[in-house]
């Protein structure tokens, strides 16, 4: 079975410091691989999503993310972060084989002015 | 265009008592979810539609039910609720293909007493 593991569970920064969330998946096949944000009181909408070619990712708002197929691994990363970045963002993967995505448990970002 | 809607947004129910979930989407997709999410849980997968008239099992199926009589709804039911079922619930749909981005709504929020 996929899964995805999102080791930092809440994190807090300052307004201006660079932010990097981690993400790490099981499967070792060909994957699909997601970043979904929430902000408070809001639904998860779509912040970037990696299928193939540059393993480097842009998504909207500055974010982006690397897809590091030896380790597994699609850690999302922006240089500066904002206030209104707080949020929580879920890492989902799909993989061949799978009609469904699964998504990591989330990491709660903190953003203090 | 009003995308993904849920009906109700707020719930209060007492053990034992039953409901239904309404997911309604107007993007034509093919594939609609439901999943709860709950505290350091993140986002599980209860049950899932690839198409009108076929359902299957998520993650965590029991205790709810699911119908997709038509294509753009799909229903969570609760026959007999528990307080272990108290979570905020999320319907999301995609294009066929589960490695397409997915559309969610706004959230139920069921508290079982």
């Amino acid at each position: 079975a996929q899964s995805v593991s999102q080791h930092n569970h809440h994190v807090i920064l300052s307004e201006a410091a660079s932010l990097e969330l981690g993400c790490n998946y099981s499967y070792g096949g060909t994957v699909n691989l997601f970043w979904y944000v929430q902000y408070p009181g809001q639904h998860l909408q779509l912040l970037l999503k990696y299928f193939s070619g540059d393993p480097l990712v842009k998504g909207i708002k500055g974010f982006e993310a690397e897809f590091i197929k030896s380790k597994f691994s699609f850690n999302l990363r922006k240089p500066s972060v904002q206030w209104s970045d707080t949020a929580e963002y879920f890492c989902a993967v799909h993989s061949g084989g799978y009609q469904k995505v699964t998504f990591g448990t989330g990491t709660k970002l903190q953003v203090i002015p | 265009n009003a995308g993904v809607t849920q009906t109700p947004k707020f719930r209060v129910l007492k053990t034992g008592q039953s409901m239904t979930l309404l997911c309604a989407q107007d993007m034509n997709h093919e594939y609609m979810y439901w999943y709860r999410q709950d505290p350091g849980m993140g986002l599980r997968l209860i049950h899932y539609s690839v198409g009108e008239g076929t359902t299957a099992k998520g993650e965590v199926p029991d205790g709810y039910n699911v119908s997709r009589l038509k294509k753009q709804n799909f229903l969570l039911g609760l026959e007999s609720a528990a307080p272990s079922q108290t979570s905020v619930y999320f319907c999301a749909s995609s294009r066929a293909l589960s490695y397409n981005e997915q559309f969610f709504g706004p959230g139920t929020r069921l508290t079982v007493l």
